[in-house]
């Protein structure tokens, strides 16, 4: 079946810190894999994406690798803000139409 | 272009009554799902609708719950006599007709449902 295992949180972090999400996942055939953000009481926002084996997604200062062999698409981000503070999910998708989301990791950023 | 409507955001009903959220996807999407998300907990995939058609509803409680995405309006998702477990926020996401690759899925801000 397809499913996604991120990282459990809650992460927190000082500013300008380095941030890492894991992320793997379980598919039958190649996916596409996503990364949505959650701010503070507002639904989901796409943050990346990548569809095929080594692209890379990247957005805002974020980035994400599609990892075939590993089967991971982890989070990245050089220097985390507090701005960045939100819930992070991990998604996969086959067919374009069915989603599999993570159970999202929670990163708080103190000043 | 407005995004993905939902509403009412807030909705706060005793146990035993009704709870309808309604959604109204993006221009030119014709693909709805709705998803709970229960307090400390992930999104988890309810049902899937074209207009007029339930194309997945694997992830739908088997009573109590039900959705439509008719010809014309809004996508209804309705939640006969709720209970306190039912309390939840319930998003909608569009996405564009089918084409070759993979669709984003675009989200409402969601409907927190509190059940009294």
């Amino acid at each position: 079946g397809n499913s996604v295992t991120q990282m459990e949180g809650p992460v927190t972090l000082s500013e300008e810190a380095f941030l890492t999400i894991n992320c793997t996942y379980t598919a039958t055939g190649y996916p596409s894999l996503f990364w949505y953000v959650q701010y503070p009481g507002e639904g989901l926002q796409l943050l990346l994406k990548a569809t095929k084996a080594d692209d890379k997604g990247s957005n805002k200062g974020f980035e994400a690798t599609y990892r075939k062999e590993t089967t991971s698409f982890h989070l990245e981000k050089g220097s985390v803000q507090v701005s960045d503070s939100a819930v992070y999910f991990c998604a996969l998708s086959r067919t374009g139409n069915q989603f599999y989301f993570g159970t999202g990791t929670s990163l708080t950023v103190i000043p | 272009n407005a995004g993905v409507m939902q509403n009412p955001r807030h909705l706060v009903r005793r146990r035993g009554q009704e709870a309808r959220l309604r959604c109204s996807p993006m221009k030119g999407h014709s693909h709805v799902y709705w998803y709970r998300q229960l307090p400390e907990e992930g999104l988890k995939f309810m049902v899937y609708l074209q207009k007029e058609n339930i194309i997945d509803e694997s992830g739908m409680p088997k009573e109590r719950f039900s959705a439509e995405f008719p010809k014309e309006g809004p996508s209804i998702l309705r939640i006969q006599q709720v209970v306190r477990g039912d309390s939840a926020a319930y998003f909608c996401a569009s996405s564009p007709l089918g084409l070759a690759g993979v669709n984003e899925q675009f989200f409402g801000p969601g409907t927190r449902l509190t059940v009294l």
